[in-house]
């Protein structure tokens, strides 16, 4: 089946710093998806990128669908302690499966 | 501005028991999609469906049925519950077909089997 490798798997940083997570596939995807993960809630999508090479933004949030259409990245400026959580990408294919990526946990110290 | 609701949000089952996990979309979603999620693990799609009395397997199907008479409902079954389905599971829905939307997943149900 279809695999996501998302790094890294977690990330420790202080307020006010940038980040930097990623997703790499062993196939194909049509559309890359972002979602963030507060604890008890479920996954909230804050990116959807649905052509190679697209660069989209929400906020200090900036997503890029790779070229060879098998990775994406997501960058988040200037974090903040509400920034904290898992990060999930999921890609999907021609069969309108999502599949998502092990996650990266988030932590911003103040 | 009910979007996709899970019941029940916590339920304990013995080994062996069947239960129902409801899941209900308000947005007349045609795609919507059963995951579990374990620690640490990501999201793993166990069934999904692409409308009403369509459904497919995903990754991990097997413990599992669904059904999908309606395009609101999308229960998913347990028929003899076992310790390695203690999971939290999600439903999720979407409508992305040109100008559609993408995946909204309600708050999910944490299930342990004992």
């Amino acid at each position: 089946g279809q695999q996501l490798n998302q790094s890294p798997q977690s990330m420790f940083i202080q307020e006010g710093e940038d980040v930097s997570m990623n997703c790499t596939s062993s196939s194909i995807f049509n559309t890359w998806l972002w979602y963030k993960q507060d604890p008890g809630e479920g996954p909230v999508l804050l990116i959807a990128l649905y052509k190679a090479g697209e660069l989209t933004s929400n906020g200090r949030l900036t997503a890029q669908f790779g070229i060879t259409r098998k990775d994406s990245f997501l960058n988040i400026s200037a974090s903040i302690p509400s920034d904290v959580g898992i990060y999930f990408c999921a890609g999907r294919g021609s069969n309108y499966k999502l599949t998502f990526g092990k996650g990266t946990l988030l932590t911003v110290n103040p | 501005n009910a979007g996709v609701t899970q019941t029940p949000k916590f339920r304990i089952l013995k080994i062996g028991q069947s239960m129902t996990l409801q899941c209900a979309q308000d947005m007349n979603h045609n795609y919507m999609y059963w995951y579990r999620q374990d620690p640490g693990m990501g999201l793993k799609l166990i069934y999904y469906s692409v409308g009403a009395g369509i459904t497919d397997k995903g990754e991990v199907p097997n413990g599992y049925n669904v059904s999908r008479s309606t395009t609101e409902d999308f229960p998913l079954r347990l028929e003899l519950a076992a310790p390695s389905q203690t999971s939290v599971y999600f439903c999720a829905s979407s409508n992305r077909a040109q100008g559609g939307t993408e995946a909204f997943f309600g708050q999910g149900t944490r299930l342990t089997v004992v």
